[in-house]
């Protein structure tokens, strides 16, 4: 079975700091992972997705997250937050040992940049 | 813009009615997703159809059904609603139905029982 832990409800970070939000997962075979931002009224858009290779992927709006086998995480980060990352963020998992291609979505972690 | 339109944005209705939500993806894609984003329960997926057949279903209600047409277009039946079915419905889509498939979700639709 596959699951997802998103630990931090809330995480606040200054504008211009470094940003992480968590995220762990638990599968039987590979990971496959991905990562949302919802914004506020809006849909959930795709920001990046690890599938193999390369622990550290890039991208979109200057994001990255690093796969880390041995510690089953997947880290969303950003080297400098801005104001407008504020939203609200979903760490999602297929397991690729799994009978089914649908994904476990994470309950989301509120990020909060403060000017 | 992800190319996944969802109508209407928004719906108020009252207790015991029954709403349809439709779902357009994006072109050329042909697996659709069905998803209920409330506070407490947070993302949950309902049903999947794939290029007109329903491929997998999740914790979707009795009182819930969907179907995808030959266009590929969706609609989510929602019936005898409650209050509790109050809630942000998304539909998603992707090219395939694999592990690497990205998801794009629509803007969703707006779900308020009264």
């Amino acid at each position: 079975a596959q699951s997802v832990a998103q630990p931090e409800d809330q995480v606040n970070v200054a504008e211009g700091n470094p940003l992480t939000v968590k995220c762990t997962y638990s599968v039987s075979g590979n990971p496959y992972l991905f990562w949302y931002v919802q914004y506020p009224n809006r849909g959930l858009q795709f920001l990046l997705k690890y599938i193999t290779g390369d622990n550290l992927v890039k991208g979109s709006y200057g994001f990255e997250a690093e796969f880390n086998k041995s510690q089953t995480s997947f880290h969303l980060k950003k080297p400098s937050a801005l104001v407008s990352d504020s939203a609200l963020y979903f760490c999602a998992v297929r397991d690729e040992g799994g009978g089914s291609y649908i994904p476990t979505f994470g309950r989301g972690t509120s990020l909060i940049v403060h000017p | 813009d992800s190319g996944v339109t969802q109508t209407p944005k928004h719906l108020i209705t009252a207790t015991g009615q029954r709403v349809t939500l439709r779902c357009s993806p994006r072109s050329g894609d042909l697996s659709v997703y069905w998803y209920q984003q409330s506070l407490d329960q947070g993302l949950q997926f309902l049903i999947q159809y794939y290029n007109g057949e329903e491929r997998a279903k999740g914790n979707i209600l009795e009182r819930f059904s969907a179907q995808q047409f030959p266009d590929l277009h969706s609609e989510l039946n929602l019936s005898s609603l409650e209050l509790g079915d109050s809630a942000l419905y998304f539909c998603a889509s992707s090219v395939e139905d694999r592990h690497q498939e990205t998801q794009y979700f629509g803007p969703g639709t707006r779900l308020l029982v009264l």
